[in-house]
């Protein structure tokens, strides 16, 4: 049973051409967050939200934005696509803060043509 | 500067022996470790995890070590299988404020299990 699911799995866009990437989770966590990944690199903490509290993280460009609606749900909007951003972007949910196991979703491949 | 280090980026192993993955830390505030397994095109999953209050901790073919003196762990998966064939990242947390709650990964070994 999915557990943290993102939805597409891969998305082309347009540079400059906004896109959105979803995530939601059925574990009730009270934290999600967003990571690139690029490459073979380790993934990189974009920002989180603990409940419906925003935390960016201090060299996240301006361009990522987030939101959370709801316990379930989590978005990724990239306002201006650069062919920098092509990466794959990871959604994860932690019970809480602090010593906890994250547990990812699988993943959107983004593209930018 | 790097606080999680995995200084090998692949590791090859014959099917039924041992794998030992290596990790070491330089922030000495970090108090929870974590292995996660990575398939190409999918998220981490995560493998086991250790807190700074043991030196060992084991889950079926999985054991990971800490040796908090020596600021290292390592993943020993006995015997290794083909379908361990993936990246293994390790990561930490622990610290003050808000940045101890987060995640800090190695950069990855890739594991290559040969049947």
């Amino acid at each position: 049973d999915a557990m943290v699911i993102q939805n597409p799995r891969y998305q082309v866009t347009q540079f400059g051409k906004p896109v959105t990437l979803s995530c939601s989770q059925t574990l009730n966590h009270n934290v999600m967050y967003w990571y690139q990944q690029k490459s073979s690199q380790a993934p990189k903490l974009l920002f989180h939200y603990y409940d419906k509290d925003f935390n960016n993280e201090a060299d996240t460009p301006d361009n990522f934005q987030s939101r959370r609606p709801n316990t379930s749900f989590c978005f990724l909007d990239i306002r201006s696509p650069g062919l920098g951003d092509a990466a794959m972007y990871l959604c994860a949910t932690s019970r809480d803060l602090g010593g906890q196991t994250q547990y990812f979703g699988p993943g959107t491949r983004l593209l930018v043509l | 500067d790097q606080q999680v280090k995995q200084n090998s980026p692949s590791l090859s192993v014959q099917e039924g022996r041992i794998s030992i993955l290596n990790c070491d830390y330089t922030n000495s505030m970090f108090d929870y470790f974590l292995w996660y397994k990575k398939y190409p095109a999918e998220g981490p999953t995560f493998l086991i995890s250790i807190s700074s209050i043991k030196d060992k901790n084991e889950d079926g073919r999985f054991t990971v070590f800490l040796n908090k003196s020596a600021k290292h762990l390592s993943l020993h998966i006995v015997p290794s299988q083909p379908g361990d064939s993936a990246v293994y990242f390790c990561a930490a947390s622990g610290g003050l404020g808000n940045a101890g709650n987060m995640l800090t990964f190695g950069g990855g070994t890739r594991l290559m299990v040969k049947p």
